[in-house]
């Protein structure tokens, strides 16, 4: 079973600050890695798809890279914003769920003015 | 562009009681998905669809039934609520073209069942 692991659980940074969020999964055979934000009380807002032949993807601010074959994404957010304050998820679909996400437990960034 | 919606957002149940939570999508999606949200568990595949008139079981389907009779709606269905079916519940949906699955979330259901 695919087992998605975000790490740090939370974080909390100073406004301007360029910080990076880990994601990692046990069975490399991915399509591709999904990064969500969630708002407190709210849905998931789709942030950055990479397909499993890319390396990287960029929007704005964010940058999402990613390792196949160790088993690792990261989401790098540049010149943090108090507005960048959410729940960020990473996740991967399941072949074998009708490719049902499987998600880590997201990270908690608050970023302090 | 509606994308996913879900109805209700909010419910408030009593244990045995019954519910049908709806959601719909806009995108002509075939794959469609039930999840649940709870504090310290992430994310949770109740049940999923793969096209109209098709369902099957997640990770944790005990107590909830599903049904998939037109392409853009798929229900879901508490027959006698329990307070562990306290939750936030999510449908998506998605269209399978092999790296390009990229899914959609509808805005919750928050369910508390007392």
């Amino acid at each position: 079973k695919q087992e998605v692991t975000q790490i740090p659980a939370a974080l909390s940074v100073p406004e301007g600050e360029n910080l990076v969020l880990n994601c990692s999964f046990t069975d490399s055979a991915i399509y591709n890695l999904q990064w969500f934000r969630q708002d407190p009380g709210k849905g998931l807002t789709s942030l950055l798809l990479i397909q499993s032949s890319q390396r990287e993807q960029t929007s704005g601010r964010l940058n999402a890279s990613l390792d196949k074959s160790s088993g690792r994404s990261t989401l790098y957010i540049a010149a943090s914003q108090p507005g960048d304050s959410a729940t960020y998820l990473c996740a991967v679909p399941n072949s074998n769920s009708g490719y049902a996400l499987n998600f880590g437990k997201g990270t908690s960034l608050l970023v302090t003015p | 562009n509606a994308g996913v919606t879900q109805t209700p957002k909010f419910r408030v149940l009593k244990t045995g009681q019954s519910m049908t939570l709806l959601c719909a999508q806009d995108m002509n999606h075939e794959y469609m998905y039930w999840y649940r949200q709870d504090p310290g568990m992430g994310l949770r595949l109740i049940h999923y669809s793969v096209g109209e008139g098709t369902t099957a079981k997640g990770e944790v389907p005990d107590g909830y039934n599903v049904s998939r009779l037109k392409k853009q709606n798929f229900l879901l269905g508490l027959e006698s609520a329990a307070p562990s079916q306290t939750s936030v519940y999510f449908c998506a949906s998605s269209q399978q073209q092999g790296w390009r699955t990229e899914a959609f979330f509808g805005q919750g259901t928050r369910l508390t069942v007392v």
